[in-house]
């Protein structure tokens, strides 16, 4: 059974630092990985979608790296900002035939003015 | 453009009671979804559709029943509802089941529901 972990659980930063946060997940044969991102009392929201053939997304100050051969995934957020403040989860979709998505339980950034 | 919709945003149920939540959506989307996110449990899939009539169970199903008549809606029915599905409920759309390999997710805003 495929497994997502997040770590750290929480994360609190000053603003202005680049930080990275972490994504292992147990069976290497995903199609692609996701990370989101989740405001209080909202729903998710899509930030990056990595393909298993790819290496990176980038999308402004959020860079997503993944290495398949290690189960290992990052999401570099560069010049914190308060309003990065969130939740962030990564979910990975396995191979051909699933469709089912398997969500870490997050990491709980604060970025401090 | 409404994107995913749930209703309703809060609810309050004795045990036993059973009750319909609804998701829309107004993107033409394929593949639609039930998650419950569960504080230390994460998020965890109850039920999926890949199209219109067609639904399957993910890892969580017991105690609910969906159905797909129509592209837009997937409502979750919880027939007899118990306290361990006090969770907060998310519904979730994508343009095909196949682009489940390169679309990303669309969540609806979620319905916090407490069962006493």
């Amino acid at each position: 059974k495929q497994e997502v972990t997040q770590i750290p659980a929480a994360l609190s930063v000053p603003e202005g630092e680049n930080l990275v946060l972490n994504c292992s997940f147990t069976d290497s044969a995903i199609y692609n990985l996701q990370w989101f991102r989740q405001d209080p009392g909202k729903g998710l929201t899509s930030l990056l979608l990595i393909q298993s053939s790819q290496r990176e997304q980038t999308s402004g100050r959020l860079n997503a790296s993944l290495d398949k051969s290690s189960g290992r995934s990052t999401l570099y957020i560069a010049a914190s900002q308060p309003g990065d403040s969130a939740t962030y989860l990564c979910a990975v979709t396995l191979g051909a035939g699933s469709y089912q998505l398997t969500f870490g339980k997050g990491t709980k950034l604060s970025v401090i003015p | 453009n409404a994107g995913v919709t749930q209703t309703p945003k809060f609810q309050v149920l004795k045990t036993g009671q059973s009750m319909t939540l609804q998701c829309a959506q107004d993107m033409n989307h394929e593949y639609m979804s039930w998650y419950r996110q569960d504080p230390g449990m994460g998020l965890r899939l109850i039920h999926y559709s890949v199209g219109a009539g067609i639904t399957d169970q993910g890892e969580v199903p017991n105690g609910y029943n969906v159905s797909r008549s129509t592209t837009e809606d997937f409502p979750l029915r919880l027939l007899s509802a118990a306290p361990s599905q006090t969770s907060v409920y998310f519904c979730a759309s994508s343009y095909s089941f196949r682009a489940l390999y390169n679309s990303p997710l669309h969540f609806g805003n979620g319905t916090r529901l407490t069962v006493t």
